[in-house]
């Protein structure tokens, strides 16, 4: 079957630096997106990762490992509004996403 | 509009009755989807429709039906509503190559009793 992993919950202080693991099993690979996901709204489109490597964009990053079946979203100088759910997304040989469970991350002061 | 609208926001519906969920989208993407988002499980694809006049079915298809009259709408329903049809559902919609990035619109959270 197609498998994505993702921590349920993570726990961070405002100003510091997080990484969320993604680990996925699917029927081929045509590409990882991350989505982040605040309490009752929509996934907004975060990063995309289709090779191998660090995809930067402002303070975050998203890394991309195909042999390990591994990927990493980096968030650096956390804000406030950084709480939120992120969501790990593969693009299967079938072109559709399946998705993750997300990862609440938890933002202190 | 710009982007993805959905309709109604919310709504709680009676076990057995009919619901047609609403989907309109201005940016002209082709490909459109239906997800259903369950606390503790990932999205989940109920249908979809890579360009206007075709759909398919994608991980959770029993119980609703879709139609694509044309580029812009995408209604989902559900023919007769179950309680475990519960769940917020959101309407996509993706922008082709390169990427064929998905966008969401902004949900509607269905109560079935």
């Amino acid at each position: 079957g197609q498998n994505i992993d993702q921590p349920t919950e993570m726990t961070a202080t405002e100003g510091a630096i997080v990484q969320i693991n993604c680990t996925y099993q699917t029927s081929g690979f045509n590409g990882l997106f991350w989505y982040q996901q605040h309490a009752g709204e929509a996934p907004t489109f975060l990063s995309y990762n289709v090779l191998d490597g660090l995809e930067e964009k402002g303070r975050f990053s998203s890394f991309l490992s195909r042999s390990k079946g591994y990927s990493y979203l980096l968030l650096k100088e956390l804000q406030m509004k950084d709480s939120a759910s992120y969501l790990c997304a593969v693009r299967d040989s079938n072109y559709q996403l399946i998705w993750g469970a997300g990862t609440k991350l938890i933002i202190k002061p | 509009i710009a982007g993805i609208t959905q309709a109604p926001t919310s709504q709680i519906l009676a076990a057995g009755r009919r619901m047609t969920l609403r989907c309109t989208q201005d940016m002209r993407h082709n490909a459109m989807y239906w997800y259903r988002q369950d606390l503790g499980l990932g999205l989940r694809l109920i249908h979809y429709s890579n360009t206007a006049g075709t759909t398919g079915k994608g991980e959770v298809p029993d119980g609703y039906s879709v139609s694509r009259a044309n580029t812009d709408d995408f209604p989902l329903t559900l023919a007769s509503a179950v309680p475990s049809q519960t769940s917020v559902y959101f309407c996509a919609s993706s922008d082709g190559q390169p990427t064929d990035t998905q966008y969401f619109g902004p949900g509607t959270r269905l109560t079935v009793l």
